[in-house]
């Protein structure tokens, strides 16, 4: 069974310092892989994603993300965090050869960015 | 611009009345997705569909009932059966084939409150 594991409820990161948000998955096949980002009483917003090529990817507001196969894992990252980064962050999963083309979503990670 | 459209963004329920959520895209996306958010938590689904007159029911149906007579329309209605429905309800569209976004778009969510 497809399933995503956020293992950090909150992280706590002081401005200019960087971040990581952990996440890790489980597919039978190759994953598809996604960020999203949720600030209060608003949609999801699509942040980044892993569908194939290079391991390192680029997306909005300056975060990237890793993704390590041997480690089955896409952490978000940041160099420099800001406080408008403060926001709920969720990881989710799609296996490609998934008819379904549902995708499997972490339970989110609270990121509190202090002054 | 293409998006998804949920309304009302507030909603007061009654003890045991029906309320119907609405969620409107115009993206041509083939699915559509209803999710509940409880307060700091993750997204549960409720109800899924990949095709018109077709649905599914997701990890928490019970209280709830769907329509799916348009590609474009995916209405949820919040039934009396439903004991604890104060949530904040959000609803998603993707598409099934084809295209490089292989996400999830969101609307902005409705907030149910029982009254």
């Amino acid at each position: 069974a497809q399933s995503v594991a956020q293992p950090e409820d909150q992280v706590n990161v002081a401005e200019g310092n960087p971040l990581t948000v952990k996440c890790t998955y489980s597919v039978s096949g190759n994953p598809y892989l996604f960020w999203y980002v949720q600030y209060p009483n608003r949609g999801l917003q699509f942040l980044l994603k892993y569908i194939t090529g290079d391991n390192l990817v680029k997306g909005s507001y300056g975060f990237e993300a890793e993704f390590n196969k041997s480690q089955t894992s896409f952490h978000l990252k940041k160099p420099s965090a800001l406080v408008s980064d403060s926001a709920l962050y969720f990881c989710a999963v799609r296996d490609i050869g998934d008819s379904n083309y549902q995708l499997i979503w972490g339970a989110g990670t609270k990121l509190i960015i202090k002054p | 611009d293409g998006g998804i459209t949920q309304s009302p963004k507030y909603l007061f329920r009654k003890e045991g009345q029906n309320v119907t959520l609405s969620c409107e895209q115009n993206l041509n996306h083939d699915a559509m997705y209803w999710y509940r958010q409880d307060p700091g938590q993750g997204l549960r689904l409720i109800y899924y569909s990949q095709i018109v007159n077709d649905f599914q029911k997701g990890d928490i149906a019970e209280g709830y009932s769907v329509s799916r007579e348009k590609k474009e329309s995916f209405p949820l209605t919040v039934t009396s059966a439903q004991k604890n429905p104060t949530a904040f309800y959000l609803c998603a569209s993707s598409a099934r084939t084809g295209g490089t976004n292989y996400g999830y778009t969101f609307g902005s969510g409705t907030r149910l409150t029982v009254v």
